[in-house]
């Protein structure tokens, strides 16, 4: 399965757009993208997942380039409620199914 | 509908000691997944249960653990002989089916394991 490399942590202020991008390289062409979001004392919570180019929800958008070596995943007008480590993985799972998580990218939002 | 939940929550045990703990999956996933967090590290995969089968183990870090899941549903992690280093948060998740599209794995709040 493909490793991720993401910053280790990031700042924002309250209402600014973040962007968290995620390094990975070896990506394999049924690998799909994930991004999960966990608050202090509980468990991760899905965010998004794409495949290629665009996707967006009601809560962030990712965007992946061709070579889908990486991928940024946009959080708008963040809140302090978003301060969070978020992970970014990638894989199919098929009949193995776990993800890899690595460290994450600690969020810290002030006001 | 209910989600992910594992029991108990915290769990203080002396070395030595053996400890199971609990996971409820979501009715009708049928992929269920043991994860371990130590502090302020990231999530380190265990074990990876299809139905009531194991197909991947990789994860478990010795022979001392084990894990079990019957009837499709609810999972018991056992570690025996507990070790210090063995305190982290164990986090369950489940999900409809490994792979592909909606491969979302919703997760339970864990269980905070200390051994003393």
């Amino acid at each position: 399965l493909a490793k991720t490399t993401q910053p280790i942590s990031m700042d924002s202020y309250e209402g600014q757009e973040v962007n968290i991008t995620c390094s990975h390289n070896n990506i394999a062409t049924n690998d799909y993208i994930t991004w999960y979001q966990q608050f202090p004392s509980q468990g991760p919570r899905f965010i998004i997942q794409g495949y290629k180019t665009k996707v967006t929800n009601e809560v962030a958008s990712l965007f992946i380039p061709a070579d889908r070596k990486s991928s940024t995943l946009s959080l708008p007008r963040v809140s302090l409620s978003d301060t969070a480590v978020y992970y970014c993985l990638v894989g199919f799972g098929g009949s193995q199914g776990n993800l890899i998580f690595g460290k994450g990218t600690k969020l810290s939002v002030k006001p | 509908g209910a989600g992910v939940s594992q029991s108990p929550s915290n769990k203080v045990t002396e070395k030595g000691k053996d400890v199971e703990l609990r996971c409820d999956p979501i009715s009708g996933h049928t992929a269920l997944y043991w994860y371990r967090q130590s502090l302020g590290q990231g999530l380190e995969f265990l074990i990876y249960f299809q139905g009531n089968s194991a197909p991947d183990k990789s994860g478990l870090p010795s022979d001392r653990f084990s894990a079990e899941r019957t009837g499709g549903s609810v999972s018991t992690l056992t570690i025996q002989r507990t070790q210090q280093e063995d305190s982290a948060v164990y986090l369950c998740a489940s999900s409809l089916s490994p792979g592909g599209p909606g491969y979302e794995q919703y997760f339970g709040p864990g269980t905070r394991l200390t051994v003393t």
